[in-house]
């Protein structure tokens, strides 16, 4: 059984330029939700996709946009990037958007660096 | 406004002793309370969790312990081994307010000696 799968797992951009990166939610999930983890910190929530729409917002500007596609797989997009960009980007699926449900798993994360 | 702080950013222990990990938080709003640990180039992975109602619970080598008044928390690895050497990451959520979205400390980097 496939866990989260992110793609690419590293990049390398060029500020002003634009990104997307892609996440394939565990088999069952169907909520994803998206973090951002600079060097020496602690993931920091982005936003979270249910049923193909935004359901909620972290601190994070306009820049970063996402999508949620039928089959539950998820993008994000950062535009005129940033070198605070550079960070390790994590995707998490679970099963619901709220309640209880905690059970987030996890993908290996796409390490995005701007120069 | 960092409101869960890891305030160890790392801890040497040796093989067979424990390790204990400290997490603070300063929104009295949050209600559940997790760990997740995180090797290198790999995501971090669930832990133990503890519910704001409880003050303990346990799971095989690993406890954390909730102090609501101090608003203070605590995971204990015993015995530790070599195998627990990471970066372990606090979070915490506002379950009906914002469901399961996480606010995570900085993290604590755990080496055991062998």
């Amino acid at each position: 059984d496939a866990g989260v799968t992110q793609s690419p797992t590293h990049l390398i951009k060029t500020r002003g330029q634009q990104v997307t990166l892609r996440c394939s939610p565990k088999s069952g999930h169907d909520t994803v939700s998206w973090y951002q983890q600079a060097l020496g910190q602690g993931p920091q929530f982005i936003f979270q996709y249910y049923e193909e729409e935004e359901r909620q917002r972290g601190n994070f500007p306009d820049r970063f946009s996402g999508h949620q596609f039928p089959n539950y797989s998820s993008e994000l997009n950062v535009n005129a990037l940033l070198l605070g960009d550079s960070a390790l980007y994590l995707c998490a699926s679970s099963l619901g958007a709220g309640g209880i449900n905690y059970g987030y798993t996890f993908g290996s994360g796409t390490r995005l660096t701007v120069v | 406004d960092q409101q869960v702080k890891q305030n160890s950013p790392s801890l040497s222990v040796q093989e067979g002793r424990i390790s204990i990990l400290n997490c603070d938080y300063t929104n009295s709003m949050f209600d559940y309370f997790l760990w997740y640990k995180k090797y290198p180039a790999e995501g971090p992975t669930f832990l133990i969790s503890i519910s704001s109602i409880k003050d303990k619970n346990e799971d095989g080598r690993f406890t954390v312990f909730l102090n609501k008044s101090a608003k203070h928390l605590s995971l204990h690895i015993v015995p530790s081994q070599p195998g627990d050497s990471a970066v372990y990451f606090c979070a915490a959520r506002r379950t009906k307010a914002a469901g399961n979205k996480l606010t995570f400390g900085g993290g604590t980097r755990v080496l055991v000696k062998p």
